[in-house]
């Protein structure tokens, strides 16, 4: 398997412009993340999906922050209008349940898009 | 909210030396994660730990859950674990601690010289 395979590895933008960010994740993964790392802030969670539903958004900043995820095999995450802000690592993860419990224990992360915001 | 506090922050040590990574958290949890971030960016999980203690090689985790805290040890260090550090915890009771729902440490910046 390839793994969790994002794009675009970089993307620069104007603020004001819309910014889609895409996420292919391990086939037969049951999870998807959405996350955030910034200098300041580290790691942040922010949002989640179990089978293609959204479970948890809370971590969403704000309205202009959207995800969806259509099918098993993608998501997309998307900040419109973007703002200097906005800048940051975007992290997308995918994670199996796992054991007897059916918990899923490990993440497996993607590359990243580094997302610069002018 | 879980506040996730590692230490040090930063920390340089010699190829060969007994490096121990701290990290604790304010409330309950259900598991711990540790994660290690490479100077390339690309994130690996290392750990789940809900009790006790793991081992996998060089790497040993530990908690306590009574006083929320663990600790990740890496023995006979050597540059290749020079990385970034992350601890994360987890509050879902559902998922006994899984993945969803983490909260993360700002991370421990270690870099081994030769």
């Amino acid at each position: 398997d390839a793994g969790v395979i994002q794009s675009p590895r970089h993307e620069v933008t104007e603020m004001g412009q819309e910014v889609t960010l895409r996420c292919k994740p391990i086939s037969g993964h049951d999870y998807l993340f959405w996350y955030r790392q910034t200098m300041m802030r580290g790691l942040e969670l922010l949002i989640y999906f179990n089978n293609n539903v959204p479970i948890d958004d809370s971590g969403m900043p704000e309205d202009r922050f959207s995800a969806k995820m259509p099918n098993a095999s993608f998501s997309t995450l998307k900040i419109q209008p973007s703002e200097p802000r906005d800048s940051a690592v975007y992290f997308c993860a995918s994670s199996p349940r796992e054991g007897i419990w059916g918990r899923n224990e490990k993440l497996f992360f993607g590359s990243g898009t580094q997302l610069s915001v002018l | 909210k879980n506040e996730v506090e590692q230490s040090p922050q930063n920390l340089t040590a010699q190829e060969g030396e007994f490096i121990t990574i701290n990290c604790s958290y304010s409330v309950g949890i259900s598991a711990l994660h540790w994660l290690q971030q490479h100077p390339g960016g690309g994130i690996v999980s290392l750990f789940m730990l809900s009790s006790g203690k793991k081992k996998h090689g060089r790497l040993i985790a530990t908690i306590n859950i009574q006083e929320k805290h663990s600790s990740l040890h890496i023995t006979a260090s050597h540059p290749r674990d020079s990385a970034v550090y992350i601890c994360a915890v987890s509050l879902n009771q559902y998922s006994g601690g899984g993945a969803d729902g983490l909260t993360f440490g700002k991370g421990t910046h270690l870099i081994i010289q030769p």
